[in-house]
């Protein structure tokens, strides 16, 4: 069974563009979350999406946004990048029900420049 | 809302040492709590996910405790090796399917 799959790994933007990010949850899955995670900090919600719809936002202004697709991949889009938005960005998948878990990607690498 | 604790935020120890870590959280109306294992600069690797109808799972080395009604858990992992060096979070899954984290303890196994 394929993981959670997000892309690019890596991400070199400069500051005041906009960066794309990418995820693929586990077949089944139709929960997707993002996080992100500051050199030397803790994990920070993002944003979390059900079913296509957002389900819930992080204190993140609103250049943060995003969307879910009908097959339930999603993508983060960073808008007027900042030098502090250099980050890892993880996003997760889960199964609404409550007894399942987490299942994390690997993460993208964002460095704004 | 829920508030998820960590602690100690770093350990270090020698190789072979037994270590509890320790998680703690103030809503006890979850659905279930999970460990996870993170290297530097990676993503998040789920240890144990441990139900709230469960007291404790195992897994090599690992075995987790929860106790919900106290609002806490343990990771216990047994003589530590110098690969177990990482930061160990865990996260709990709130009854509105929010998961929560906690800020992590950083672990480093001494050879």
């Amino acid at each position: 069974e394929a993981g959670v799959t997000q892309s690019p790994t890596h991400l070199i933007k400069t500051r005041g563009q906009q960066a794309t990010l990418r995820c693929s949850p586990i077949s089944g899955h139709t929960s997707v979350y993002w996080y992100q995670q500051a050199l030397g900090l803790g994990l920070q919600f993002l944003l979390w999406y059900d079913e296509g719809e957002e389900r819930n936002r992080g204190n993140f202004p609103p250049r943060f946004s995003g969307r879910q697709f009908p097959n339930y991949s999603s993508e983060l889009n960073v808008n007027a990048l900042e030098l502090e938005d250099s980050a890892l960005y993880l996003c997760a998948s889960s199964s609404p029900p409550g007894f399942y878990g987490y299942t994390f990607g690997s993460g993208t690498r964002l460095t704004v420049v | 809302k829920q508030e998820v604790t960590q602690i100690p935020a770093a350990l270090s120890v020698p190789e072979g040492e037994n270590l509890v870590l320790n998680c703690s959280f103030t809503d006890s109306a979850i659905y279930n709590l999970q460990w996870f294992r993170q290297d530097p600069g990676k993503g998040l690797t789920s240890l144990l996910l441990i139900q709230s109808s469960q007291r404790e799972q195992t897994s090599g080395r690992l075995n987790a405790s929860l106790d919900k009604s106290s609002g806490r858990s343990t990771l216990y992992i047994a003589a530590s090796q110098p690969g177990d060096s990482a930061t160990y979070l865990c996260a709990v899954r709130g009854t509105g399917n929010q998961f929560y984290f906690g800020t992590g303890t950083s672990l480093t196994v001494i050879p």
